[in-house]
């Protein structure tokens, strides 16, 4: 079975700095990869994806991940963060030869101090 | 477009009386998603649906829980009867088809069963 695992239940940084946020997968197969921001009180919104092509993947809010095969990770990272970027951060998987159901890691908060 | 619309936004309930959770999802999307989140057991897929046919009912956690999809701009997750371990946020997310992967989620439905 697929698994998502992100190590860092948190990450305090300080506004400006960058930030890279691990996320590590289980799968011998060809995967989706996605990675999802919960601010406060609200659903989660896709900051991008991985599907193929490219393994530098860019997304909203000057996001970025880069899909690593070899090492079945596909951490997200930004040069520069904000207050606003205080949230929690989910990483997920799917499979897209079978079920393509998500499979989220446990979440990471990202907390951004002045 | 309004996104994914979740109903009611907050429920609290006695133990033992049954809740209803109902969603919305974005106008042209063919598959539907239940999930369950809590601080313990982080995002769990409950059950989702393709062109309003349940496929994986898998996480549905006992008989008490049952979903429905009567068309395609309605589902319904009811918990009869419902009790404190229930207590949760409740979020429905839709995608465009099963192949697409990108869900888009709804508010979610603050459940608490006292």
């Amino acid at each position: 079975a697929q698994s998502v695992t992100q190590l860092d239940s948190q990450v305090p940084v300080f506004e400006e700095a960058p930030v890279e946020l691990r996320c590590n997968y289980s799968s011998s197969v060809s995967v989706y990869l996605f990675w999802y921001v919960q601010y406060p009180n609200q659903g989660l919104q896709l900051l991008l994806k991985y599907l193929s092509g490219s393994t530098l993947v860019k997304g909203i809010n000057g996001f970025e991940a880069e899909f690593n095969k070899s090492q079945t990770s596909f951490h997200l990272r930004k040069p520069s963060v904000h207050i606003s970027d205080t949230a929690e951060y989910f990483c997920a998987v799917s499979d897209p030869a079978s079920s393509y159901k998500l499979i989220f890691g446990s979440g990471t908060r990202l907390l951004v101090r002045p | 477009d309004a996104g994914v619309i979740q109903s009611p936004r907050h429920e609290v309930t006695e133990m033992g009386q049954e809740v209803t959770l109902r969603c919305k999802p974005i106008s042209g999307h063919n598959s539907l998603f239940w999930y369950r989140q809590t601080m313990m057991r982080g995002l769990e897929l409950l059950i989702y649906f393709n062109n309003n046919v349940p496929i994986d009912d898998s996480g549905m956690p006992e008989d008490r829980f049952s979903a429905k999809m009567p068309n395609a701009s309605f589902s319904t997750l009811k918990i009869q009867p419902s009790e404190p371990r229930d207590s949760a946020v409740y979020f429905c997310a839709s995608s465009l088809s099963l192949r697409s992967g990108e869900q888009y989620f709804g508010p979610g439905t603050r459940l608490t069963v006292t």
